[in-house]
């Protein structure tokens, strides 16, 4: 039961141009998403966030986009940078009052960044 | 900067062991997770906990696992009997609020592999 897809295991970009990474969502009660990035042997680290009021949020190179009526997100970072190879979780919860879901987690897509 | 630690890094067990994995989470934060990622496969949700007692788990949160938080500290996650489908990296993920927009933040994670 895969509620939250990332169809595109991998990634491969050259160095200074933009990286899109998709993510998509069949749980309509979701209602915050957050990308994590993950290097091999380390946890997840927290990138972005976005709450389902919104539509767009945007920190230094990384912007992520949310499109709820297609249930669709995607982060966006630019320009690409090698350190930036890793692999990207997308997740989403439903959050209320006094109370939240853990994270619901997609597979991750492997992002390579090319010199 | 504050951050989630975990130990042991690595953990080797028998069948039927019990294991403790330990966290400690950061400082000032209220609310406690675990997740495991089995080798190839997403990260999942385990368990969240707040104020010394369960909050959400997940359907793999069987009568084997058990969480507590023995002091104002640390943070285990104990499994009292191990099968080999345990083999897993177990994360620890702390977040200071439980309401809205709250980001949780992982550890390096725990290794464990059960022969």
């Amino acid at each position: 039961d895969q509620q939250v897809k990332q169809n595109s295991p991998s990634l491969s970009v050259q160095e200074g141009r933009i990286s899109i990474l998709n993510c998509d969502y069949t749980n309509s009660m979701f209602d915050y998403f957050l990308w994590y990035k993950k290097y091999p042997a380390e946890g997840p680290t927290f990138l972005i966030s976005i709450s389902s009021i919104k539509d767009k949020n945007e920190d230094g190179r990384f912007t992520v986009f949310l499109n709820k009526s297609a249930k669709h997100l995607s982060l966006h970072i630019v320009p690409s940078q090698p350190g930036d190879s890793a692999v990207y979780f997308c997740a989403a919860t439903r959050q209320f009052e006094g109370g939240a879901d853990g994270l619901t987690f997609g597979k991750g897509t492997h992002l390579i960044i090319q010199p | 900067e504050p951050e989630v630690t975990q130990t042991p890094s690595h953990q080797v067990t028998q069948m039927g062991q019990e294991v403790i994995l330990r966290c400690v989470p950061i400082s000032n934060h209220l609310y406690f997770y675990w997740y495991r990622q089995i080798l190839g496969q997403k990260v999942e949700f385990l368990v969240s906990f707040y104020n010394n007692e369960i909050s959400e788990k997940s359907e793999i949160f069987d009568d084997q696992f058990s969480v507590e938080r023995p002091d104002g500290s640390n943070f285990t996650l104990k499994i009292r009997s191990t099968k080999l489908e345990d083999s897993a990296m177990y994360f620890c993920a702390s977040s200071e609020d439980f309401g809205r927009q709250e980001t949780q933040y992982f550890g390096p994670g725990t290794r464990l592999l059960v022969l």
